[in-house]
Formats: C-alpha cells, structure tokens, sequence
C-alpha cells in the first residue's frame, strides 16, 4: 500500500521560509503533488514533481527526489496568508491500470507576527 | 474561476434519511471524479473512484450501498449518502484530474451534518 509522512504542524515567522518535508512509500510512482487548504475551505493545488529537482512558482518550491522517496515544500517570504494546512500527495498506479492519488495528514503551518 | 463547482455546500439532514451531493466538470468533460471524505483536521480520504457510464470502484472500507455514486454524464457525478447517520457527518470533496492528469482540481466541498 501506500503511505506518507509528514510534520502535523509547523510555526515560522512572517517573512522568514519555512520547509515542509514529506517522504512516501508506494509503488508504480508516477510524481508528488502538493496542496493548500485553508480552514473549512477546499484543497487548492500548489504543484507537482515527477522528475528529480526543483521546481519554483512565485514563492513557492517544490523538490522531489525519487531514489530517496522524498519531497518538501518551500515556501519564502511568508505571509500571514499562509496559514493553513498543506498534504503532499503521491500519485501511483494503482491494480487495473488506475491512477491514484493519496494524501498525508497534512501540516498545518502556523505564521506568526 | 472554478473548473469544478459542488453543490450543496453545507446540509444538514435528519438521521436516516438520504443527501445527494453533486459534482460538475466546467468547461470541460471528465470521465473520471474522484469522492473524498475528511473529518476535522485530518487527511482526505478516497471513498470512490467515479467513471463516466460505469460503476464507481469503491476504496475498502467504503460501502458502495450506503454511498451510491452515478457518473451518468461527462460533467456529473454525484454521491448519494442513503440512511444518514450522526457519524456520516463529514466534509465530502469531489475532484477530477486535468486532461494529461497532473493536477486535481477539487470542488468547493460539501458539509453534511446528520442531527
């Protein structure tokens, strides 16, 4: 089956960065995704890793590196905004040829003045 | 603006009765919706997998009697909570990938309370 780890909560301060990590177990891997949600609002798509290496949108990075099951989140110069919970998500392939995508817990990240 | 619209956005039904939440592809068709459900502060789960004009592939532990899915059209699927009781009361998330499938796109969610 399938399974991810990541931190339940992290607190940084406004302006600072703060990285969430996110290692998975899983076969038939096909790349991580992660998402923002906000208190009682739906998950919002931040971004999407299938190769090894980094990938920047606005302040938000993303890096995954397959050989080591291991992703994180980057996010600079934080905002108050911010706050809210981020799962990373690992998409593989399922029995019958399916895609799936399961989520982490999710890290409630926590901005501070 | 929305590429997946859920509706209702917040229920609240008498135990044992039945919700029907729908789930609308805009803009374009989907043959696959995928149902989540989350309790407070937890993770997403997948209930079900929906494919347009075939029966759903439920996830174990979900039972395909009490949460009836239909996908009839490329831009609906909908879930159906039958005999609804108290710990039913969940956050359910529809969502469908992208064509070429790297990105989710989830709907606003629906809150469904069974008093």
């Amino acid at each position: 089956g399938q399974s991810l780890e990541q931190p339940s909560e992290v607190t940084a301060v406004e302006g600072a960065i703060v990285q969430i990590n996110c290692t998975y177990q899983t076969s038939g891997f096909y790349g991580l995704s992660w998402y923002q949600q906000h208190d009682g609002g739906a998950p919002t798509f931040l971004s999407y890793n299938a190769l090894d290496g980094l990938e920047e949108t606005g302040r938000f990075s993303s890096f995954l590196s397959r050989s080591d099951s291991y992703g994180y989140l980057l996010l600079q110069e934080l905002q108050m905004k911010d706050s809210a919970s981020y799962f990373c998500a690992v998409r593989d392939r399922r029995s019958g040829g399916y895609q799936k995508v399961t989520f982490g817990i999710g890290t409630k990240l926590q901005v501070i003045p | 603006g929305a590429v997946v619209s859920q509706h209702p956005s917040r229920v609240i039904c008498k135990s044992g009765t039945s919700v029907k939440i729908e789930c609308r592809s805009l803009d374009f068709q989907a043959t696959t919706m995928f149902w989540y459900r989350q309790f407070p502060k937890q993770s997403l789960m997948l209930m079900a997998t929906s494919n347009e004009g075939s029966k759903a592939t439920y996830e174990q532990g979900v039972e395909k009697d009490k949460f009836l899915i239909n996908h009839a059209s490329l831009t609906l699927s909908t879930l159906t909570v039958t005999s609804a009781h108290p710990e039913d009361s969940s956050f359910y998330i529809c969502s469908t990938d992208t064509i070429g499938g790297n990105t989710i796109y989830f709907g606003e969610g629906s809150w469904l309370t069974v008093v």
